[in-house]
């Protein structure tokens, strides 16, 4: 059974730019998280999707955003990009709506210059 | 607010012995516990969760403790293995808000041969 796929692996951007990160869950799992790691701040929630609707979104400006689509993969987008959002960008699928474990892909790994 | 601490930010222990990691947490509502191990540059590995109507779970060399009054759970690791040594994270969630995980700040073991 595959794990959960997330593409990039590496990613490098210029300030102002725009990213879009994709993720794939494990096969018959609906929700998927995103989580931002940093050394100074740890593993931070972004949003929560399940069944293609955002059920939880955390405290991050608005040029964040997110999606899923029909067949559960998700992708988030980070416009006008800063030098603070250098950081691993992680996604955790789960099969239940909650209290479910959740598997983690390898991360993005994404560079602001 | 920190509602998920992990005040120990290392430990390091003797191959063969036991490893135990601390993690408090202040909000009620978690009622979903979980420990990943996380290597660098890669992304966190589930190891061992535990339902608040459970005070214990097993699973081979892991076991979690969980005591609700003391808003308490810890992590024992027996026998220790050099291949343990990574950075663990505590997490935990509530059915109220879906699969969002709440981490603490991780703690470093370091298992010496």
């Amino acid at each position: 059974k595959a794990g959960v796929t997330q593409t990039p692996r590496y990613l490098i951007k210029t300030r102002g730019q725009q990213v879009t990160l994709s993720c794939s869950p494990i096969s018959g799992h609906r929700s998927v998280s995103w989580y931002q790691q940093t050394p100074g701040q740890g593993l931070q929630f972004l949003f929560e999707y399940f069944s293609e609707t955002q059920r939880n979104k955390g405290n991050f400006p608005g040029r964040f955003s997110g999606r899923q689509f029909s067949n559960s993969r998700s992708e988030m987008n980070v416009s006008t990009l800063e030098l603070g959002d250098s950081a691993l960008y992680l996604c955790a699928s789960s099969l239940g709506p909650s209290g479910t474990e959740a598997f983690f892909g390898q991360g993005t790994r994404l560079t602001v210059v | 607010d920190q509602q998920v601490k992990q005040n120990s930010p290392s430990l390091s222990v003797q191959e063969g012995r036991i490893s135990i990691l601390n993690c408090d947490y202040t909000n009620s509502m978690f009622d979903y516990f979980l420990w990943y191990k996380k290597y660098p540059a890669e992304g966190p590995t589930f190891l061992i969760s535990i339902s608040s109507i459970k005070d214990k779970n097993e699973d081979g060399r892991f076991t979690v403790f969980l005591n609700k009054s003391a808003k308490h759970l810890s992590l024992h690791i027996v026998p220790s293995q050099p291949g343990d040594s990574a950075v663990y994270f505590c997490a935990a969630s509530a059915q109220e808000y879906g699969n969002k995980l709440v981490f603490g700040a991780g703690t470093i073991l370091r298992v010496k041969s």
